[in-house]
């Protein structure tokens, strides 16, 4: 029944370790995003997807790879951790893609990334 | 280019007395302006938005927020503070192509019994 659902909820790993996190969404929306919360609370945009195409790419170190299978479904890799990738990631969802500007984002309850 | 900036990163309110917490915005466009809810350890969830049809925005758990574009500003208002209030509060807007949203740096409430 959870609109957006990601997994893990933690993840507590080593400095050089590659890791995944999954999200899935059944809104049926058409955009998914990843956002990174720092300590801070600050969220920062990473990465947005629409229909399985990359339209939003920030400043992020290319260790960190998303990948889209279907519009359902996006997921975020990342290589060779590092200390400071320790945040809380939240994946997102909306139906802005299809110029519903006003359409606002679902967010899942997001990952808690240790790296230690 | 978009932005929000929301004023007093920490707002203390007493249980029962007005909450309100301030968010000012900068567009080029007519902005779509949201406010979120994130309580400990949870995502956010979507208190209201504007989206033009009115300016004074009625949302979930008996936060309002009143849009002025004279003002540039989208506060956020509840008249009577409950303890399960205390949460962080985020104002966002939306970019002009709509893929984007761009969010303030967040308020913490707290309410003091």
């Amino acid at each position: 029944d959870t609109a957006v659902s990601q997994t893990p909820k933690y993840l507590v790993t080593q400095m050089g370790n590659d890791k995944s996190i999954k999200c899935e969404q059944n809104l049926g929306h058409d955009t998914m995003y990843w956002y990174k919360q720092d300590s801070k609370k600050f969220l920062k945009i990473m990465f947005s997807y629409n229909n399985k195409e990359l339209i939003i790419n920030e400043t992020v170190p290319n260790r960190f790879s998303p990948k889209s299978p279907d519009k359902a479904h996006l997921n975020l890799h990342i290589n060779s951790l590092e200390l400071g990738d320790s945040a809380v990631y939240f994946c997102a969802s909306s139906q802005a893609g299809l110029g519903r500007y006003n359409s606002p984002l679902h967010f899942g309850n997001g990952t808690r990334l240790t790296v230690t | 280019a978009q932005s929000v900036t929301q004023l007093g990163s920490h707002v203390s309110v007493s249980e029962g007395a007005l909450v309100l917490l301030r968010c000012n915005y900068s567009s080029s466009v007519p902005p779509y302006l949201f406010w979120y809810v994130q309580y400990p350890n949870q995502g956010l969830q979507l208190l209201l938005k504007y989206t033009s049809a009115a300016t004074l925005v009625k949302g979930i758990n008996g936060f309002e927020a009143e849009f002025k574009k004279s003002e540039t500003s989208f506060h956020l208002t509840k008249p009577s503070a409950h303890m399960s209030d205390a949460a962080e509060y985020f104002c966002a807007v939306s970019g002009d192509t709509g893929n984007q949203f761009y969010f303030g740096t967040g308020t913490s409430l707290t309410v003091i019994p």
